[in-house]
């Protein structure tokens, strides 16, 4: 059961232009979800968050869009860089219940120049 | 703190070993998450710890799989006997509630022969 799902196991985009990562989640119950950025060879890193109350957030060139309503959320990367290129991984955790923090499958982002 | 540390970064073993792999995690933090990196399923929740107690194994694939928590700083997830589709990359992370962002180590890439 992927509670998280990310459908486009890749992106391309042309550098400095906007990069958008999309995922969609079945449990109403998540409260918090995070972005993770992950280059080969490396552990996942934080990105950014957002809690379930709000519906953006925002910091620096990435900014994460969440509709509660449509279970979707999106991360926007603007301008793009090269040195985005890697994989962006979705992930929800619903601290007020079961405390899972569960992940998508990721989506390949990669920057051309 | 020196983050997440996991151990071995690589391990080669062959079909039927016992195979254990390590992970330390930040100090003060109070959960630890195991994953498992796959194509099909990105990162794939396996089992979590909250203050050393497993409160979710669901996502352990079999019982040839098995976590445990002596102690706040280390955890070991043991697969006996081993098999060549447990080959992946396994990731450790740990989080201190009440913040949301997982701190995760740098991986054992497992192969199994």
């Amino acid at each position: 059961d992927q509670q998280v799902k990310q459908n486009s196991p890749s992106l391309s985009v042309q550098e400095g232009r906007i990069s958008i990562l999309n995922c969609d989640y079945t449990n109403s119950m998540f409260d918090y979800f995070l972005w993770y950025k992950k280059y080969p060879a490396e552990g996942p890193t934080f990105l950014i968050s957002i809690s379930s109350i709000k519906d953006k957030n925002e910091d620096g060139r990435f900014t994460v869009f969440l509709n509660k309503s449509a279970k979707h959320l999106s991360l926007h990367i603007v301008p793009s860089q090269p040195g985005d290129s890697a994989v962006y991984f979705c992930a929800a955790i619903d601290w007020g219940g079961a405390q899972k923090l569960v992940f998508g499958q990721g989506t390949r982002l990669t920057i051309n120049p | 703190d020196a983050g997440v540390i996991q151990s071995p970064r690589h391990e080669v073993t062959e079909m039927g070993q016992e195979v254990t792999l390590r992970c330390k995690p930040i100090s003060g933090h109070d959960y630890l998450f195991w994953y498992r990196q796959t194509m099909m399923r990105g990162l794939e929740l396996l089992i979590y710890f909250n203050n050393n107690v497993p409160i979710d194994d669901s996502g352990m694939p079999e019982d040839r799989f098995s976590a445990k928590m002596p102690n706040a700083s280390f955890s070991t997830l043991k697969i006996q006997p081993s098999e060549p589709r447990d080959s992946a990359v396994y990731f450790c992370a740990s989080v201190r509630a009440p913040n949301t962002e997982a701190f995760f180590g740098q991986g054992t890439r497992l192969t199994v022969v």
